[in-house]
């Protein structure tokens, strides 16, 4: 089955800096790419998502790169605030099969911003 | 309803005994997810509906978790014999279609204790 690896578990940043989280998917055969958001006690959300039909999708301070060829996918959120810490985790689905909707997540990335 | 509600929010429950969870998807929703979060852990996958079809029990850990998903809509997770182990938040999830992202709900707190 599928195997999503992220990296890294944890990362500190300045307010105003750039984040980026790093996952790795095994299935070349994946063709969709959700990042959630989960603030402490609370649901995770959906932020933003990717096809394998493109390479980079932007949503005002966050963006997600595709790199089909490595099987790597990549969350940027730029000018961070304090706002954005929490848990965000990746996720990879593969098409076909009993299994079409089914979402393998990543490990989560603890993202603390500090004023 | 306007959001995935999973009931109860929080469980405390003796080791041995049989626990029921409950989710009410979104209305038109026809993807229904279980996953489980243990602390400070990621998304480990239980079950999954779809329709009318077979669900995917894949990821369910034992015999002793079960789940079923009534007319299409309201779906229960029940944990037989509970361990100590099982405890965890359990979060439902639903999609208008397999190819759509999840809506997740607020999730049940088990206790086993």
């Amino acid at each position: 089955g599928e195997n999503v690896e992220q990296h890294p578990s944890t990362l500190s940043v300045q307010e105003g800096d750039s984040a980026v989280i790093k996952c790795t998917y095994s299935d070349s055969a994946s063709n969709y790419f959700p990042w959630y958001k989960q603030e402490l006690g609370k649901r995770p959300q959906l932020i933003i998502d990717i096809r394998s039909n493109v390479g980079e999708k932007k949503d005002q301070r966050i963006a997600v790169t595709l790199n089909k060829t490595a099987k790597h996918f990549s969350l940027h959120i730029t000018e961070t605030q304090p706002e954005d810490s929490a848990v965000y985790f990746c996720a990879a689905r593969r098409p076909g099969g009993t299994s079409y909707g089914k979402l393998t997540f990543g490990q989560g990335t603890i993202l603390t911003v500090h004023p | 309803g306007a959001g995935v509600s999973q009931s109860p929010s929080n469980k405390v429950t003796e080791k041995g005994k049989d626990v029921e969870l409950r989710c009410d998807p979104i209305s038109g929703h026809t993807a229904l997810y279980w996953y489980r979060q243990s602390l400070g852990q990621g998304l480990e996958f239980l079950i999954y509906f779809q329709g009318n079809s077979a669900p995917d029990k894949s990821g369910l850990p034992s015999d002793r978790f079960s789940a079923e998903r009534t007319g299409g809509s309201v779906s229960t997770l029940t944990i037989q014999r509970t361990q100590q182990e099982d405890s965890a938040v359990y979060l439902c999830a639903s999609s208008l279609l397999e190819n759509y992202g999840y809506t997740f709900g607020s999730g049940t707190r088990l206790t086993v204790v």
